[in-house]
């Protein structure tokens, strides 16, 4: 199956560090994404990363992948009130949506 | 430039009416997607376009016809919808045919059937 399962809330306060996490149980494909929505948006991708690494950092994101697991993290450091939004990891090339987790941040 | 726009923002329409809804991309991008969303839920895949051909439709009802006319542009045509299709319709493209690298996505047409 190409099922991705993600937890659906996280709440967290403004400065702290945020960790989403995502499941999935299909790993042919080489590319991981996540995706950002805010409200009445459509989808921002935020970054991505190949299926043969296990990290990627880009300034306050870092991805962490475990292909033994089967599992995709997505941390954002310092977060930030402008961060709260709904975020979607996706796999594939026909891109797999998870459940998506609505992240809030307060003040 | 990583820009797909989408025209109209907002769409209320009758079970009669017909309407369509347009995107653009000027990224030379090669394939195009049409999905529908809704509320708090992942976008669900309708139809893909890779090299301006038709390659996937996900069972989608007839009352909806995608139409490529050109690399850059992708229609989507509603006709006699049902209030159950209202949602957030999402087009994203990516860049060499359907199910190479990343996808980027316009902001939506919000449709209201009434």
């Amino acid at each position: 199956g190409e099922d991705v399962e993600q937890s659906l809330f996280l709440s967290v306060r403004e400065g702290d560090s945020s960790v989403i996490n995502c499941t999935y149980t299909d790993s042919s494909s080489t590319y991981l994404y996540w995706y950002k929505q805010e409200p009445g948006a459509g989808l921002q991708l935020l970054t991505y990363i190949f299926s043969n690494m296990d990290m990627k950092q880009d300034q306050r994101l870092t991805v962490l992948l475990n292909k033994k697991d089967k599992h995709l993290s997505l941390r954002i450091a310092d977060t930030q009130t402008g961060d709260s939004a709904i975020y979607f990891c996706a796999w594939g090339g026909k891109l797999i949506f998870g459940q998506g987790t609505e992240l809030s941040v307060k003040p | 430039d990583t820009e797909v726009t989408q025209t109209p923002k907002h769409l209320v329409m009758g079970m009669t009416n017909k309407k369509s809804l347009k995107c653009e991309q000027h990224m030379g991008h090669r394939a195009m997607y049409w999905y529908k969303q809704k509320a708090k839920k992942p976008p669900e895949l309708m139809f893909v376009y890779s090299y301006e051909k038709l390659s996937i439709n996900e069972s989608v009802p007839s009352r909806f016809s995608p139409e490529c006319p050109n690399s850059s542009l992708l229609n989507l045509h509603l006709h006699a919808l049902q209030p159950e299709d209202s949602a957030l319709y999402l087009c994203a493209s990516s860049q060499a045919g359907q199910g190479k690298g990343e996808q980027y996505f316009g902001p939506g047409t919000r449709l209201t059937v009434t």
